[in-house]
């Protein structure tokens, strides 16, 4: 079946400038998660949200980041006043019950000038 | 709080010689632990898992590790290393919860 996807693959934006990264979850999962990657480096959880309970924000590194997950499926990360600290490569992964890890998508490269 | 550590920020193996790549993990109860791959560009590719029973799991690419509790490790390795093995890997652990914790990751370079 389908996997996780990840919209746009590549995004360049200027330094104050707002962006939106998208991720569509495998069909079913009920969990999603957005992690932050710097080049070459670990992973950073940013968020993490489950079903219809309130989302686990304590990853966001400021109040500039956002995400919500519309219907349960596809959710958005919101990043307001981009910041070149904010470059990195954005992953997505979901996770389904009755399975136990989590898959990921192919992530967004994100490039503040 | 459940925590993972990767101990060697790189490891570096001949073609052909065996390979391991080390984890340790901290958590509550009974862990549920796995290791991910990452190829450069590209997301993080599932390896294996440990659930329950036996301590030798076997994944893919000719991937294994063996969980050991008493010293709370999970630690990958390959009896006959190939260049193409040669990645970023991350080890991650996840309690009772949906909450998964990465380590900090460890490059394989496979020397040809």
């Amino acid at each position: 079946g389908a996997g996780v996807s990840q919209s746009p693959s590549n995004k360049v934006t200027e330094k104050g400038k707002d962006v939106e990264l998208r991720c569509d979850p495998i069909s079913g999962h009920t969990a999603l998660y957005w992690y932050r990657q710097s080049l070459g480096q670990g992973l950073e959880f940013l968020i993490y949200f489950q079903g219809n309970s309130a989302p686990d924000k304590s990853g966001l590194p400021s109040d500039r980041f956002s995400a919500e997950r519309t219907g349960g499926s596809v959710s958005t990360l919101t990043i307001q006043r981009t910041q070149q600290e904010d470059s990195a490569v954005y992953l997505c992964a979901s996770w389904g019950q009755g399975g136990n890890e989590q898959y990921f998508g192919p992530g967004t490269r994100l490039t503040v000038t | 709080a459940q925590s993972v550590a990767q101990p060697e920020d790189q490891v570096n193996v001949a073609e052909g010689n065996p390979l391991t790549v080390k984890c340790t993990y901290s958590v509550s109860g009974n862990p549920y632990l796995f290791w991910y791959v990452q190829y450069p560009n590209r997301g993080l590719q599932f390896l294996l898992k440990y659930i329950t029973g036996d301590n030798l799991v076997k994944g893919s690419y000719g991937f294994e590790a063996e969980f050991n509790k008493s010293q709370t490790s999970f630690h990958l390795k390959k009896p006959s290393a190939l260049v193409s093995d040669s990645a970023l890997y991350f080890c991650a652990v996840r309690d009772y919860g949906q909450n998964f914790v990465f380590g900090p990751g460890t490059r394989l370079s496979v020397l040809p």
